[in-house]
């Protein structure tokens, strides 16, 4: 089975400081691992993936993430934290190696980023 | 355009009615499903559907019934309401099975039952 937590319910940065909201995974294979974002009143988007290669990936709107195998984690980060980043951001992973009856994401529990001004 | 439609936005009703919620997608996607997220913001899939046959039924209550009458659209009926029903359910779309990592919501209905 996989799973993902997100260790944190709620993290609050000031505006202009770098923040980090963090996840941590578990996968029996390989994992595929991505950052969804969730405006208020909005379905989630798309943020970024990581599927191989290069363990920093970057994605939309200046948020980046570090795939860490040995620690099974994939903290998001960006090194300037915008009042407009103020969201709720959400973890997930898809095992690689499981068959079609997993091929659906689990997504972590989600972490609310409060941006300060 | 709205890549991923659903309708109505707000639904609250009573105990014990039944009720639908519509979806469609634009995006030419094969695929589509149904997420309900919990007041802890939790998010689950329910359902998914590939070019209009159930892929996946998780445990859900036979009282949620999905229908998909065309590979753009994914409705979601549910029998006999209950106080536990009430969250945000959101429906998604991805343009494979095998791509259904890379998913496009819908803003989501917010169902409150009474």
């Amino acid at each position: 089975a996989q799973s993902v937590a997100q260790p944190e319910d709620q993290v609050n940065v000031a505006e202009g400081n770098p923040l980090t909201v963090k996840c941590t995974y578990s996968v029996s294979g390989n994992p595929y691992l991505f950052w969804y974002v969730q405006y208020p009143n909005r379905g989630l988007q798309f943020l970024l993936k990581y599927i191989t290669g290069d363990n920093l990936v970057k994605g939309s709107y200046g948020f980046e993430a570090e795939f860490n195998k040995s620690q099974t984690s994939f903290h998001l980060k960006k090194p300037s934290a915008l009042v407009s980043d103020s969201a709720l951001y959400f973890c997930a992973v898809r095992d690689i190696n499981s068959g079609a009856g997993s091929y659906q994401l689990t997504f972590g529990k989600g972490t609310k980023l409060s941006v300060i001004p | 355009d709205t890549a991923v439609s659903q309708t109505p936005k707000y639904l609250v009703t009573q105990m014990g009615n039944d009720k639908s919620i519509k979806c469609e997608q634009n995006l030419g996607h094969d695929t589509m499903y149904w997420y309900k997220q919990d007041s802890k913001k939790f998010l689950k899939i329910m359902f998914s559907y590939n070019n209009k046959e159930l892929i996946i039924n998780e445990t859900v209550p036979n009282r949620f019934s999905p229908k998909s009458p065309d590979k753009a659209h994914l409705n979601l009926h549910i029998n006999s309401l209950e106080l536990g029903d009430s969250a945000v359910y959101f429906c998604a779309s991805s343009q494979d099975w095998a791509s259904g990592s890379f998913l496009y919501f819908g803003a989501g209905t917010r169902l409150s039952v009474l």
